[in-house]
């Protein structure tokens, strides 16, 4: 049971360059997310799916894109890569809680992304 | 949204109890209270939340005042390990979904 796996862990990119981070959960969550952190900040959510076949944005979707490819598996892309999205990406995975409201999210290592 | 308050960071000696406080003046009744950590360069951690009563597990214990404006999370017994960054998040599942909302938190720092 590896819970969330993210790979690649690093990542080196030029300006204007494409990427996709991948993510896989092996707890048959609902629910998986993608989170961005920057230095000395909190993270910061940057598109959710509630369950398989749905996608929704967050605060900061902006040159993103996601896909839900399966219940396991929820990547990030980068279309066209900028120096602002220089960061640490998470994905987190969960299910609905009982009551509902009390899901715990399950976090994976993160990719360490550089943007030159 | 309701927002938290945390200092930024706070020291404890190892074996002693570490208390980190949140304040969350603006929270509404549907909202939970959630702690996360976060140590360094790792995924966040989900240590415990609560509604309403004080909650403990085996890695904390949470006590939430009356008037539900502001929490603690205690650390019983801090080892050098607890070193991290502590998140208090007040959540609002019916309206925000499963989305965390992280801020600054607190660096907690576990000295020998």
């Amino acid at each position: 049971n590896a819970g969330v796996t993210q790979t690649p862990k690093f990542q080196v990119l030029k300006t204007g360059q494409s990427m996709t981070l991948q993510c896989a959960q092996d707890m048959n969550h609902n629910s998986m997310y993608w989170y961005r952190q920057d230095p000395g900040m909190g993270l910061r959510l940057i598109y959710y799916s509630a369950s398989e076949g749905t996608t929704d944005k967050g605060e900061v979707p902006n040159g993103y894109n996601v896909s839900r490819l399966n219940k396991r598996e929820f990547s990030l892309r980068l279309e066209s890569a900028a120096p602002s999205q220089t960061s640490v990406y998470f994905c987190a995975s969960s299910e609905v809680g009982n009551p509902v409201g009390t899901d715990t999210q399950y976090f994976g290592p993160g990719t360490r992304l550089t943007v030159l | 949204d309701a927002k938290t308050t945390q200092p930024p960071s706070m020291d404890c000696a190892e074996g002693r109890a570490a208390n980190l406080p949140c304040n969350h003046s603006t929270i509404s009744g549907n909202e939970y209270v959630y702690w996360y950590r976060q140590i360094h360069s790792q995924g966040p951690q989900y240590i415990i939340h609560g509604l309403k009563n004080n909650e403990t597990n085996e890695m904390a214990s949470l006590i939430i005042t009356e008037d539900r404006k502001s929490s603690t999370l205690i650390l019983p017994h801090a080892t050098l390990r607890d070193t991290a960054v502590y998140y208090c998040i007040v959540r609002d599942y019916y309206n925000q979904g499963g989305k965390l909302i992280f801020g600054q938190g607190t660096e907690l720092s576990v000295k020998p």
